[in-house]
């Protein structure tokens, strides 16, 4: 049973140019959740999503960043127009229901930007 | 949100020592995990405990959800324990709080 797998696993874009971050929850999993963690920091929560629903955005920057979990295909983080501050490790989590459910993480994709 | 405090932020082990880190939160919860950051990057699931003890080989943990601690143990330390020992909470939200870890160095 493969994990929550989550590509690119590096991305390297130039300031002004549009990141797009994918994750693929476990088998089974509906539940999609995603954190950033900035260097020498603990995860922050950005966004939750069920198939094709916004959950709970509470986290996301207001501006340039979106999200979304088509019925088909992975869940995508995109962040438009990057800029420096955005360099962080974007990690994806998956549950199999919502509330208790343990969650399970994928690698993480490091963005950098130059 | 939930406050988390992870302490110590920082320990330094020799090869075959046990440790205890701890993890305070600020209010209730229903969810609790412990998880590793290796040195590569990637979060290892250890223990999800909202309350009492397990074991899983040479680590344990402990959750007193009633006074909002859990406490990790690491017995007989390895090098390949080093990394970032990270505790997360939940409540009725949608979120895990995490702490800001405790990093561990584990030298031969």
């Amino acid at each position: 049973n493969a994990g929550v797998m989550q590509n690119p696993r590096h991305l390297v874009r130039r300031r002004g140019q549009e990141a797009r971050l994918r994750c693929s929850p476990m088998k089974g999993h509906s539940h999609v959740y995603w954190y950033r963690q900035l260097p020498e920091e603990g995860l922050k929560f950005m966004v939750y999503l069920q198939k094709e629903n916004i959950i709970d955005e509470s986290g996301m920057p207001k501006e340039r960043f979106s999200a979304e979990f088509p019925k088909e295909g992975p869940s995508i983080l995109r962040i438009q127009q990057v800029v420096r501050g955005d360099s962080a490790a974007y990690f994806c989590a998956s549950s199999p229901v919502r509330g208790l459910g343990e969650q399970y993480f994928g690698p993480g994709t490091r963005l950098t930007v130059t | 949100g939930i406050q988390v405090e992870q302490s110590p932020p920082d320990l330094i082990l020799q090869e075959g020592a046990n440790s205890t880190l701890r993890c305070n939160f600020s209010d209730s919860v229903n969810n609790l995990q412990w998880f590793h950051q290796n040195p590569w990057g990637q979060l290892i699931n250890l223990f999800y405990i909202p309350s009492g003890t397990k074991q899983n080989g040479r680590l344990s943990a402990t959750t007193v959800a009633t006074e909002r601690y859990s406490l990790l143990y690491i017995s007989s330390s390895q090098t390949t324990d080093s990394g970032v020992y990270f505790c997360a909470v939940r409540n009725t939200g949608n979120q895990f709080y995490f702490g800001t870890g405790t990093s561990l160095t584990v030298i031969p």
